[in-house]
């Protein structure tokens, strides 16, 4: 069971817009950054979003990240074939005194 | 180009010990927390351990405090990661990865190395 509450699947066809939501609670998201990293199949995970919504130098524009409270969404526009992926949250967590990850979304591109 | 290589996986019996090393190169090692972080086959991503930059700020997972042992050779610019008295629900691939503290911020992860624990 997962600190962080993500869907275990989200699809779309190519073009379309798709979100993927991860909700916490006072103690992570709600008092820290969130964080987003794709793992494609077979790969190790790679860094997405940080900050809530900035992104590292080489990422798409297409791939966007909010926070609100104690939820967080991954918004991924104009979708792409190779955008199929695993998708996890994070954030930093102040009872536990560690970092907590979501679940996971695998996302689909139909 | 900041690298990270993990090596030292493989199998192991239920109660035996295996040691994980996590080379870095690419940027200035010895300045950087750094974090070991699990996945079990088909599942998420789990924190198992930490270590501050001079290795003097340590901790470790509930799931596996008292078996697993961190530590670094800042010489070597090489993390490790020594696990005792295996568990079956330790078989995972394990990823070193660069952190800064009091975040989850994770970049870059290595290749990772799988590790199976079985009878």
């Amino acid at each position: 069971q997962s600190v962080l509450t993500q869907p275990p699947s989200a699809s779309g066809t190519p073009g379309q817009r798709v979100s993927i939501s991860c909700s916490g609670s006072r103690s992570n998201i709600g008092g820290n950054y969130v964080y987003w990293y794709q793992q494609l199949p077979g790969t190790a995970p790679k860094l997405l979003v940080y900050q809530n919504n900035q992104r590292p130098s080489g990422v798409p524009d297409r791939f966007s990240g909010s926070k609100s409270g104690t939820s967080a969404s991954l918004a991924i526009s104009g979708l792409r074939s190779e955008d199929e992926a695993d998708y996890y949250c994070a954030a930093w967590d102040d009872s536990m005194s560690g970092p907590v990850f979501g679940g996971g979304t695998r996302l689909t591109v139909l | 180009e900041v690298q990270l290589v993990e090596s030292g996986g493989g199998l192991v019996q239920p109660g035996g010990s295996l040691r994980l090393s996590c080379a870095a190169s690419g940027y200035t090692f010895s300045g950087h927390w750094m974090y070991w972080v699990r996945q079990a086959p088909g599942k998420g991503l789990v924190w198992v351990s930490r270590i501050n930059s001079d290795g003097n700020s340590i901790r470790y997972a509930d799931s596996v405090k008292g078996r697993f042992t961190i530590s670094r050779d800042n010489a070597k610019n090489t993390i490790y990661l020594q696990m005792n008295r295996l568990r079956v629900e330790d078989t995972a691939v394990y990823y070193c990865t660069r952190g800064v503290v009091g975040t989850a911020w994770f970049d870059p992860w290595g290749q990772g190395t799988l590790v199976t624990v079985s009878s």
